[in-house]
């Protein structure tokens, strides 16, 4: 079946502005998760909707960063004034919740670079 | 959230089995370990987890020290598709607002030869 899908896959902005990254969850996954990539370093935690709510947003660095899940599935991650510390791999992850298992199925990502 | 630790790096030769540690020495009780890997230009891919018992499946096997404090995720035939960045990450049990969110270490680069 369709895994977590990811656009777009590159994203190439200037300094200053707004970018929009789109993640489409495996269908039925009702956890979804954002995390952010520097190179050479591991996924770092940004956000966790359960549903349409976001249960957890404690990663995102500053409020020029935003997400939202309107409908429980697809998820916009929102980035205003992008600076050239952004520039990273976005990944976009899924879970099936209702068990215990606990397996996150992850995006190819959206590599973001801010010149 | 409680910490590991893993080398930088391990080299293993194809079909040779590789086995990476991780340390974990502050571990909860509620604390479930959990393996994933990234290949290159891959989002990461869950391997294992488990909580207190050894645990096998397709892809390896999770060996966990009896005081929970240390585990050992075991690739029996090492292949070249295996080479990664492998992460050890405990995942705290049910229950809280941050139920299931990972927190990725640096990993474990791991290099398989011809």
């Amino acid at each position: 079946g369709a895994g977590v899908s990811q656009t777009p896959s590159n994203k190439v902005t200037e300094k200053g502005k707004y970018v929009e990254l789109r993640c489409d969850p495996i269908s039925g996954h009702t956890a979804l998760y954002w995390y952010r990539q520097s190179l050479g370093q591991g996924p770092e935690f940004l956000i966790y909707f359960q549903g349409t709510g976001a249960a957890d947003d404690s990663g995102l660095p500053n409020d020029r960063f935003f997400a939202v899940r309107p409908e429980g599935s697809v998820s916009t991650l929102k980035i205003q004034r992008t600076e050239r510390g952004d520039s990273a791999m976005y990944l976009c992850a899924s879970r099936q919740t209702g068990t215990d298992y606990n397996e996150q199925f992850f995006g190819p990502g959206t590599r973001l670079t801010v010149l | 959230d409680a910490k590991t630790t893993q080398p930088n790096s391990m080299e293993s030769n194809e079909e040779e089995p590789v086995h990476l540690p991780c340390n974990h020495s502050t571990i909860s009780g509620t604390d479930y370990i959990h393996w994933y890997r990234q290949l290159p230009s891959q989002g990461p891919e869950y391997v294992i987890h488990g909580l207190t018992s050894n645990v096998n499946n397709r892809m390896a096997s999770l060996a966990i020290a009896e005081d929970r404090k240390s585990s050992t995720l075991i690739l029996h035939r090492a292949t070249l598709r295996d080479a990664a960045v492998y992460y050890c990450i405990l995942r705290r049990g049910a229950g809280g607002t941050s139920y299931g969110k990972l927190t990725f270490g640096q990993g474990t680069i791991l290099t398989v030869h011809p």
